[in-house]
């Protein structure tokens, strides 16, 4: 079992539709967890990252973490065609290395 | 891509021979990481490194070397490649912030590897 799972999609959503992404992981331990944003043939970027439980918000994202339900979320609001890329979700424990999610792919359409 | 250059970008090379990936930073960063990415198994860390020859294992670091003699270079080297090697990989960096070192973590473009 991976610890953390994505579904791997594709999501296609039309434009301006709130997106919901989702993770679950199964390590108790984890404390931080990050979302990245892959465009086709690009690294990583970082979107946003949390510290335990509780909503984070930038611009028209948002990061939910259920830390009792190990449940990771990112919504996006008035989702744009530049949003269609893979989104990664990750996690880590105190200074351990990160774990990656698998990807979703996400598809706006106009 | 924060100051984060890979070369090359893309390379064929034959199953048992050499193959050294290059990971280039121009902004001092102390953490240095090497990655595989591949469908189905998404982002796995292959080799890090916390300072000049200062490394350490990830997950999947067998069939795979580095080496840092200077901060800004961090070298993956395949010893004898083999065709499960074949991969993307990345290179990232993270700040010397030590509050962001582990939550930050700056990816290069990519270097696309088929071994035949």
């Amino acid at each position: 079992q991976k610890e953390v799972e994505q579904d791997p999609g594709p999501l296609s959503v039309p434009e301006g539709a709130i997106v919901s992404l989702n993770c679950t992981y199964s390590n108790s331990a984890f404390q931080y967890f990050m979302w990245y944003r892959q465009y086709s043939r690009k690294g990583p970027e970082l979107l946003m990252y949390t510290y335990s439980s509780g909503n984070k918000e930038d611009g028209r994202f948002t990061a939910q973490v259920d830390k009792s339900s190990k449940y990771i979320s990112l919504f996006i609001r008035d989702s744009q065609p530049s949003d269609s890329a893979t989104y990664l979700c990750a996690a880590r424990t105190g200074y351990q290395k990160v774990t990656f999610g698998t990807g979703t792919k996400l598809q706006v359409i106009p | 891509d924060a100051g984060i250059t890979q070369s090359p970008r893309h390379k064929v090379t034959e199953t048992g021979t050499p193959v050294t990936l290059r990971c280039h930073q121009t902004e001092n960063h102390r953490y240095m990481y090497w990655y595989r990415q591949d469908p189905g198994h998404g982002l796995r860390l292959i080799h890090y490194s916390y300072g000049v020859k200062d490394t350490d294992k990830g997950e999947v670091s067998d069939g795979y070397s580095v080496s840092r003699s200077k901060t800004e270079d961090f070298l993956l080297t395949l010893e004898s490649a083999t065709s499960s090697q074949t991969s993307v990989y990345f290179c990232a960096i993270s700040p010397r912030d030590r509050k962001k070192a582990y939550n930050e973590q700056f990816f290069g473009p990519g270097t696309r590897l088929t071994v035949l």
